[in-house]
């Protein structure tokens, strides 16, 4: 069954300290992950994306990893800033017979206090 | 260029009363899903419209749910009657149908039924 699951559930952390959001999911075929996140009240927004060939990408203080072969992946997110305070979707894409389907993770709600 | 349109942002209902909402995809974009998010957990699929074809309903509840995507642009979502367990954030996106495609999200309409 194509699962994505994340870790912690929630984390608190103080303001300008960093963290690491974690990402497993059992999805084949693999085609892509992305990382979203969604404010209190809004629609979740694309951070980043990684394909099967990228270990590693940052999108200004958000750097995502990816491990195919372990199939994790983790979001680090560096001198954390109150507006990081979200909750953070792992998404997967996997694709088979022409079609795709996009498998969600639960999600990692993030509070950073000042 | 405008997002995602989605409308209402809130509604209150009676249980067994209709409910409606309504999303205005990103223009251009063919691909287009209506989501079910409950508190604290990932969007679940209901359903996706590849222009105006529903081409997966599979998770869409079909005794009290109903969709349409007229012109293959706006679209409905129906909830007639609705229940207690249907309160939840009812998420529109739209995607340019590519394979690792972004997912565009609305704000999203919050539903409670009481």
């Amino acid at each position: 069954k194509n699962q994505v699951e994340q870790s912690p559930q929630s984390l608190i952390i103080l303001e300008g300290k960093n963290c690491t959001l974690q990402c497993n999911y059992t999805v084949s075929p693999f085609s892509n992950l992305r990382w979203y996140k969604q404010d209190t009240g809004r629609g979740p927004v694309s951070l980043t994306i990684m394909t099967f060939s990228e270990n590693t990408k940052s999108n200004g203080r958000y750097t995502a990893t990816l491990d195919a072969d372990t199939k994790q992946s983790s979001l680090h997110i560096t001198a954390s800033q109150l507006s990081d305070s979200a909750s953070y979707i792992c998404v997967v894409t996997t694709s088979s017979s022409g079609t795709y389907k996009y498998i969600f993770g639960t999600g990692t709600r993030l509070k950073v206090l000042a | 260029e405008a997002g995602v349109v989605q409308s209402p942002r809130y509604k209150i209902i009676e249980k067994k009363q209709p409910v409606a909402f309504w999303c205005n995809p990103i223009s251009g974009h063919n691909t287009l899903y209506w989501y079910l998010q409950n508190l604290g957990q990932g969007p679940e699929l209901l359903i996706r419209y590849e222009n105006e074809e529903a081409v997966d309903d599979s998770q869409l509840p079909k005794d009290r749910f109903s969709a349409e995507r007229l012109k293959g642009v706006d679209s409905t979502l129906k909830i007639q009657p609705a229940e207690l367990g249907d309160s939840a954030v009812y998420l529109c996106a739209s995607s340019p149908g590519l394979k690792t495609g972004e997912l565009f999200f609305g704000e999203g309409s919050r539903l409670t039924v009481l």
